[in-house]
Formats: structure tokens, sequence, C-alpha cells
């Protein structure tokens, strides 16, 4: 069966802490990764995406994350974080016709 | 912005009316794609459309149904409205391959 696990759910951190967030997958087929951003009463924004090629992809505000076929993870990375970042980041796996979204995990921030 | 554009924004209404939701993709997007999101289920999808034709079904109610017109323009038509039907509805839209953009959502409230 395709799923998407995000384990945590929760995340609290002080500014310029590290920051990662989990990710595991199970999928037939090629896999098409994601991790989609949602700031507080906004739209869900792109990240980052992997489709192919090098496993450690690099997105927008300084994320980044890494594939690790044996694993079945897709962690997100981001080595300070800021205030701003306070958002609900969601994984996701898929292909032209779908894509299947992880639970979500919610990211609060201390400033 | 990522493009896509939905309205209403908020829409109110009560327990067994009908509404319907409109999308307008990106330029030159074929794909369309609509997800519910609530507290208790996450992000949910919903259905797609691919240039005028049905491309796959998700946990989608048969209360429920959607369309893409020629202009590629979706609706997204709920009837028998019930209270847990209140949430946000995203629109999506891509090209081709997986890359979904998001639009800013309808919150429905169902009272």
């Amino acid at each position: 069966a395709q799923s998407v696990s995000q384990h945590n759910h929760h995340v609290i951190l002080s500014e310029a802490a590290s920051l990662e967030l989990g990710c595991n997958y199970s999928y037939g087929g090629t896999v098409n990764l994601f991790w989609y951003v949602q700031y507080p009463g906004q739209h869900l924004q792109l990240l980052l995406k992997y489709f192919s090629g090098d496993p450690l992809v690099k997105g927008i505000k300084g994320f980044e994350a890494e594939f690790i076929k044996s694993k079945f993870s897709f962690n997100l990375r981001k080595p300070s974080v800021q205030w701003s970042d306070t958002a609900e980041y969601f994984c996701a796996v898929g292909d032209a016709s779908k894509i299947i979204f992880g639970s979500g995990t919610r990211l609060s921030i201390r400033p | 912005d990522s493009g896509v554009t939905q309205t209403p924004k908020h829409l109110i209404t009560a327990t067994g009316q009908r509404v319907t939701l409109r999308c307008s993709p990106r330029s030159g997007d074929l794909s369309v794609y609509w997800y519910q999101q609530s507290l208790d289920q996450g992000l949910q999808f919903l259905i797609q459309y691919y240039n005028g034709e049905e491309r796959a079904k998700g946990n989608i109610l048969e209360r429920f149904s959607a369309q893409q017109f020629p202009d590629l323009h979706s609706e997204l038509n709920l009837s028998s409205l019930e209270l847990g039907d209140s949430a946000l509805y995203f629109c999506a839209s891509s090209v081709k391959g997986a890359t979904q953009y998001f639009g800013p959502g309808t919150r429905l409230t169902v009272l």
C-alpha cells in the first residue's frame, strides 16, 4: 500500500537550532518526493522536490532534504531555524496522477 | 503567489445545502487536483482532472462531484452538506509530471 509517514507531529525548537523532520514512505514504482510548507493561514507551497539524480536536494529558504533509497526516507533539514519557519510541513510522494501526503509536522519556533 | 486562483475565499452555508467551488489553474497547466484539509482527516486527495477528463479519484464522497471545463477551470460541487464537510478545500494544478502548485483555498463552514 502507498503511504507516507511523518513520525513527528509537533516539533518545538529555539531559534538558531538545527532542524530535521523525518519522512518515510511506501510506494511502488518510480518515486517522486516532495516537501511542502503551509504557513499559518496560507496555502501549501513547494519547498523542494526530488525526481532523480543527486539525492541531496536543496530547496528554498535554506531547506534541504536527502533521499535515502535503502531507508525509504526523505528527511528535511535546515541548519539554523528562524521564527519565520513556524509552519506545518508536509512530506509527499507521488506521480503524475496524484500525490499522497503525510499527516504533517507542526513546527513551532521559540523566539 | 502560485498562479492558481480559487473562489470564493470563504463560504458559510447551512446543512443540506449545495455549493460550488471554483478553481483556475496556472496558465498552461492541464491538470487540476482537488484536496480537502480538515483537522481530523488531514490533507485528503479528492479528484484529478486532466484536460477535461477525470484522471484519478481519491476519497471523494458521492455527494461531491467535479468537472473541468474547456477553458481548463474546474468546479467542485458539494451537495447535501453536513457539518463534517466544514474544511479547507484546495485546488492544485500541474502542467506535466508530478509537481503540483496549490491555490489559496476555500474555507467552507457548514452551520
